[in-house]
């Protein structure tokens, strides 16, 4: 079926540091996957950080980027110099263009610590 | 803007009572709507999403179930409550045709 696999957590890195957190996925049922992180700041929602639809793009925001890499079926999370504000729950996801179904996965936790 | 509500946030309950949870999008007409579900430690899963009123479609089964009445508001419930249903339930809206999801707040359950 199709599936996210992601760095397990707690991840700590010191502040300025640089960060990666691994994701790859299996689409077995989904055409055209689209590839996702989301975040979950302390005491807040999730919410999108970033998207990429087609193989080889990048996409980036907050400092964060990641490569949809259709060779390796990966979407890596990465950042040059982390902040303390980026302690947070992140998640990679796959999701399909046109449909509904959305998978996981379980989420990593990210501690910067100043 | 749009707003997206969850209630309650939070509930305890006992095994084998009933359950109601609720979601309404303001400020979207239309919109795709789903729910998911977190157990302590695990990985959030799809359970239901809906295109349009009163259409829904189970994703996973949990001994749940979903309806839509409104085309802004989305319930999920059960008649008896296990305690594998604790954890933490999001609901979500999308625009027709697209992918990217907007989650709420969140109602998190607690089963005694």
């Amino acid at each position: 079926g199709d599936s996210v696999t992601q760095t397990e957590g707690p991840v700590t890195v010191s502040e300025s540091e640089s960060l990666i957190i691994n994701c790859t996925y299996s689409a077995t049922s989904i055409a055209y996957p689209n590839l996702f992180w989301y975040v979950r700041y302390p005491g807040e929602g999730l919410q999108l950080l970033l998207k990429v639809i087609t193989a080889g793009q990048k996409g980036s925001s907050r400092g964060f980027e990641a490569t949809y890499n259709k060779e390796t079926t990966s979407f890596h999370l990465q950042k040059a110099s982390v902040q303390e504000s980026d302690s947070a729950v992140y998640y990679c996801a796959l999701g399909g263009t046109g449909g509904y179904k959305v998978v996981f996965g379980s989420g990593t936790r990210l501690l910067v610590s100043p | 803007a749009q707003t997206i509500h969850q209630w309650p946030v939070a509930e305890i309950k006992a095994v084998g009572s009933p359950l109601s949870l609720g979601c309404t999008i303001k400020g979207k007409s239309s919109p795709n709507l789903y729910w998911y579900w977190q157990a302590t430690g695990g990985t959030l899963q799809q359970l239901f999403y809906s295109i349009t009123v009163g259409q829904v479609e189970s994703v996973v089964q949990l001994n749940l179930s979903a309806s839509r009445p409104k085309d802004d508001q989305f319930i999920l419930s059960t008649e008896k409550l296990l305690l594998s249903h604790s954890g933490f339930y999001l609901c979500a809206w999308s625009l027709k045709g697209e992918d990217t999801q907007y989650f709420g707040p969140g109602t998190r359950l607690l089963v005694l």
